[in-house]
């Protein structure tokens, strides 16, 4: 079976903290991808990557950025924490044109 | 750009009954594929089903089938004998092809399948 691990379930920042919420995939996929979920709104795709050291932003990438070193590893960061980035963050990952395996998600708090 | 659009916020549904969740789209692309995907109070995503856009057979697993209207650009769930267990948020997603992957999802839809 795929398995999409993040590395926390909940994380309680500060404001203006530099966070970084990490993503390892096991199953050599090619794509990974950060989305952010918030109630009423859906998942919405922050950033991807389709190979090592590329990315592409996605709907909503202001205040993030992505660092992807390994094919395994897709890293979120956020410059400089603010409340309004409190949300729910999942990591994906999918070979070319198929479906996506998802992580358990990062529930965010920033105070 | 593609849109989804689930207008059913939540639903309720009795133990083994059938209920169906709706789930509309928009897009100009010919080739792609449709998903539901399912999310239980433990958060993790499944992928529940996947229609390819080329096929005109539904798509079925187990209790669970689509309603694929290409025409009207209508992809919803139907979810037979309902199980306590299926009690998540359904999210309904978009990809075109080909593609690097992206999803588009819709709002969720919230249901609670009650004894």
């Amino acid at each position: 079976d795929v398995k999409v691990t993040q590395s926390s379930r909940y994380l309680v920042k500060r404001t203006g903290e530099k966070v970084f919420l990490e993503c390892v995939q096991d199953m050599d996929h090619e794509n990974m991808f950060w989305y952010r979920q918030d109630p009423g709104l859906g998942l919405r795709l922050i950033y991807f990557s389709y190979d090592v050291k590329m990315k592409e932003k996605g709907d909503i990438p202001e205040g993030y950025s992505v660092s992807r070193e390994k094919k395994e590893r897709f890293s979120l960061i956020l410059e400089s924490a603010s409340t309004n980035q409190t949300s729910m963050y999942l990591c994906a990952s999918s070979l070319l044109d198929a479906e996506a395996f998802f992580g358990q998600g990062t529930r965010l708090t920033v105070v | 750009a593609q849109t989804v659009t689930q207008s059913q916020p939540e639903m309720s549904v009795q133990e083994a009954e059938t209920v169906t969740l709706s789930c509309t789209y928009d897009t100009s692309e010919n080739n792609y594929y449709l998903f539901w995907y399912k999310q239980p109070p433990s958060r993790q995503m499944i992928l529940v089903i996947r229609q390819e856009a080329y096929k005109q057979q539904n798509a079925t697993e187990n209790r669970f089938s689509v309603n694929f209207q290409k025409a009207a650009k209508s992809f919803s769930l139907k979810i037979s004998d309902s199980q306590l267990g299926d009690t998540a948020m359904y999210f309904c997603a978009f990809m075109k092809l080909p593609t690097l992957g992206r999803l588009y999802f819709g709002r969720g839809t919230q249901l609670t399948v009650w004894p």
